[in-house]
């Protein structure tokens, strides 16, 4: 267990619905990252938030986006669903501030977009 | 286009035997790399991470690191039924922000007893 959790575990929406998932990092990290993970690939990074400010984000489009909170926990938000956006979404937190830093993963949320 | 590249296997290998996986990247500069296990279903686990040329050892596992030829490989020695999963190797590319990770698509190992 890394002490990272999310919520919800499961999720199912329709097309053009919106989304909310949540992530509480490990005790002691302030950074918390998302990746979306495809069935048979390998996680692609989303964004990533840093002291409540986005620091750094990969090739998804605005209508994702996110938050992070004083306590460091974070949202992810997905607008416009689409069927493509069924995945596993997976949040790991790090202290930050170094290339080095080692990142620990959350269970996951499973979303499935029908 | 910063890419890391993993046979995606399946690699199947007798109970007890050494599992190689190997793992290419393209960014010449990548600072940090990452090995993580994932079983089916569930999130990827940190095995090890190396960011100097050479090898680290952790228990039964070896990271080895070259950056000139741009790889980077996991030996599993005395591999276990329960070290079937899929291997995920991750590179933090230099340009990026502290923490993204870039990903292969992994490679599933298959540990027969």
């Amino acid at each position: 267990e890394t002490g990272v959790t999310q919520s919800p575990t499961h999720l199912i929406k329709t097309r053009g619905q919106q989304v909310t998932l949540r992530c509480s990092s490990q005790s002691g990290h302030n950074t918390v990252s998302w990746y979306q993970q495809a069935l048979g690939q390998g996680p692609q990074f989303i964004f990533q938030y840093y002291r409540e400010e986005e620091n750094g984000r990969g090739n998804f489009p605005p209508r994702f986006s996110g938050l992070q909170f004083p306590n460091y926990s974070s949202e992810l938000n997905v607008n416009a669903l689409e069927l493509d956006d069924s995945a596993l979404y997976l949040c790991a937190s790090s202290t930050g501030g170094s290339s080095t830093d080692t990142q620990y993963f959350g269970p996951g949320t499973r979303l499935t977009v029908l | 286009q910063k890419e890391v590249e993993q046979n995606s296997g399946p690699l199947s290998v007798p109970e007890g035997a050494i599992a190689s996986l190997n793992c290419t990247y393209s960014d010449r500069g990548s600072q940090s790399f990452f090995w993580y296990r994932q079983y089916s279903g569930k999130s990827p686990e940190l095995i090890m991470f190396i960011y100097s040329n050479g090898d680290k050892e952790d228990g039964r596992f070896t990271a080895q690191l070259n950056k000139a030829s741009q790889y980077v490989s996991l030996l599993i020695r005395d591999s276990q039924p329960s070290d079937s999963a899929t291997y995920l190797c991750a590179v933090n590319p230099p340009w990026g922000s502290q923490g993204n990770l870039i990903f292969g698509k992994g490679t599933k190992l298959s540990v027969k007893p």
